[in-house]
């Protein structure tokens, strides 16, 4: 059964900071992995998506890596601004014949304190 | 230009009564699905529907029912509402296994 588990749970840093936030998955089978961004309240923002053959994909500030074998994917956030606290939530979906399902960590709530 | 809408935003009921949400997208994505976001912000898919046929029902009581009109519609009707169903409840679209888009969520708040 496939869990994904997200660390840390919160994180505070100061404006300016580079920062890292881990997600790591237990079944390497998966066919993609996406970081999304959810603000309170709000819905889920699709950041990045990275398939299964890849190991980073990139855009703007965000750069998410994927390990595989290790069932770990990071994505670093550069230059951190106060507009980037958020909840990060990364999710996996599985191959096979499960449609796109996709199986959630916990999230990481993000404060950038000016 | 909105992609995933859902209809209503809010909902407030009583126990006991029957709800509809409402989803359309149009991004002409094949695939459509219904997650639960609980008290503790996990969350958690309900089901899949790909070309309107169902594909995924995650062990949901069946006071949950899923509709399908089109491949731009996935409705959900819940009946004899509970405490417990009090949630978020996302509709996303995909194409495939691709990037799943997310609407902006339905808060259900049952008394």
């Amino acid at each position: 059964k496939q869990e994904v588990t997200q660390i840390p749970a919160a994180l505070s840093v100061p404006e300016g900071e580079n920062l890292v936030l881990n997600c790591s998955f237990t079944d390497s089978a998966i066919y993609n992995l996406q970081w999304f961004r959810q603000d309170p309240g709000k819905g889920l923002t699709s950041l990045l998506l990275i398939q299964s053959s890849q190991r980073e994909q990139t855009s703007g500030r965000l750069n998410a890596s994927l390990d595989k074998s290790s069932g770990r994917s990071t994505l670093y956030i550069a230059a951190s601004q106060p507009g980037d606290s958020a909840t990060y939530l990364c999710a996996v979906t599985r191959r096979g014949n499960q449609g796109g399902k996709l199986i959630f960590g916990q999230g990481t709530e993000l404060s950038v304190k000016p | 230009d909105t992609a995933v809408s859902q209809t209503p935003k809010y909902l407030v009921t009583q126990m006991g009564n029957d709800k509809s949400i409402k989803c359309e997208q149009n991004l002409g994505h094949d695939t459509m699905y219904w997650y639960k976001q609980d008290s503790k912000k996990f969350l958690k898919i309900m089901f899949s529907y790909n070309n309107k046929e169902l594909i995924i029902n995650e062990t949901v009581p069946n006071r949950f029912s899923p509709k399908s009109p089109d491949k731009a519609h996935l409705n959900l009707h819940i009946n004899s509402l509970e405490l417990g169903d009090s949630a978020v409840y996302f509709c996303a679209s995909s194409h495939g296994h691709d990037e799943q888009y997310f609407g902006p969520g339905t808060r259900l708040t049952v008394t």
